[in-house]
């Protein structure tokens, strides 16, 4: 099975800080994705990532930043949390077109900034 | 804009009646379209995907949906629903051919009433 693993389900941080989400799969995916997911708006991209230092933004990259050092590892980068980026993040890997078919999410991490 | 919509952000259903989730989207035909669950404290696990081979396509757990081209929709349904259905439930597409990047609908809740 595909595995695709964050590396915390709960997070709390204070504002200001600088806050790092890790994402890995196991399936040797091009393509990894962060989303942010919060109540009535459904999930939305912050950024795409389609090989290793290569990165797109997504509809709402706007105090994030990515990293993708290695094939296997997605980072997901707040330079200084804030309230409103308190919210559900997901990461996914693989994609809609070619072998992969579909995209595979991890657990999501739940960040509360405070 | 090209979007999905998901119409009804609650659903709530008796247990062994049918389950209809809504989903439209816009006018330009999708190459493709998702339909996601989300179970409590969980991430997105795929049901089914419609890849315009079949207007009926079969998912997991009794679910099926249909594309229908002329009512732009893409309805889920489950002739009878059980309490483990209750869970988020997505609507999703790349939109374009060849776009990796999901777009996906606001969600709908589905609640099962024993």
């Amino acid at each position: 099975d595909v595995k695709v693993t964050q590396s915390s389900r709960y997070l709390v941080k204070r504002t200001g800080e600088k806050v790092f989400l890790e994402c890995v799969q196991d399936m040797d995916h091009e393509n990894m994705f962060w989303y942010r997911q919060d109540p009535g708006l459904g999930l939305r991209l912050i950024y795409f990532s389609y090989d290793v230092k290569m990165k797109e933004k997504g509809d709402i990259p706007e105090g994030y930043s990515v990293s993708r050092e290695k094939k296997e590892r997605f980072s997901l980068i707040l330079e200084s949390a804030s309230t409103n980026q308190t919210s559900m993040y997901l990461c996914a890997s693989g994609g809609v077109w070619g072998n992969t078919g579909e995209a595979f999410f991890g657990q999501g991490t739940r960040l509360t900034v405070v | 804009a090209q979007s999905v919509t998901q119409l009804g952000s609650h659903v709530s259903v008796s247990e062994g009646a049918l389950v209809l989730l809504r989903c439209n989207y816009s006018s330009s035909v999708p190459p493709y379209l998702f339909w996601y669950v989300q179970y409590p404290n969980q991430g997105l696990q795929l049901l089914l995907k419609y890849t315009s081979a079949a207007t009926l396509v079969k998912g997991i757990n009794g679910f099926e949906a249909e594309f229908k081209k002329s009512e732009t929709s893409f309805h889920l349904t489950k002739p009878s629903a059980h309490m483990s259905d209750a869970a988020e439930y997505f609507c999703a597409s790349p939109l374009n051919f060849g776009n990796e990047k999901l777009t996906f609908g606001t969600g709908t809740r589905l609640t099962i009433i024993p």
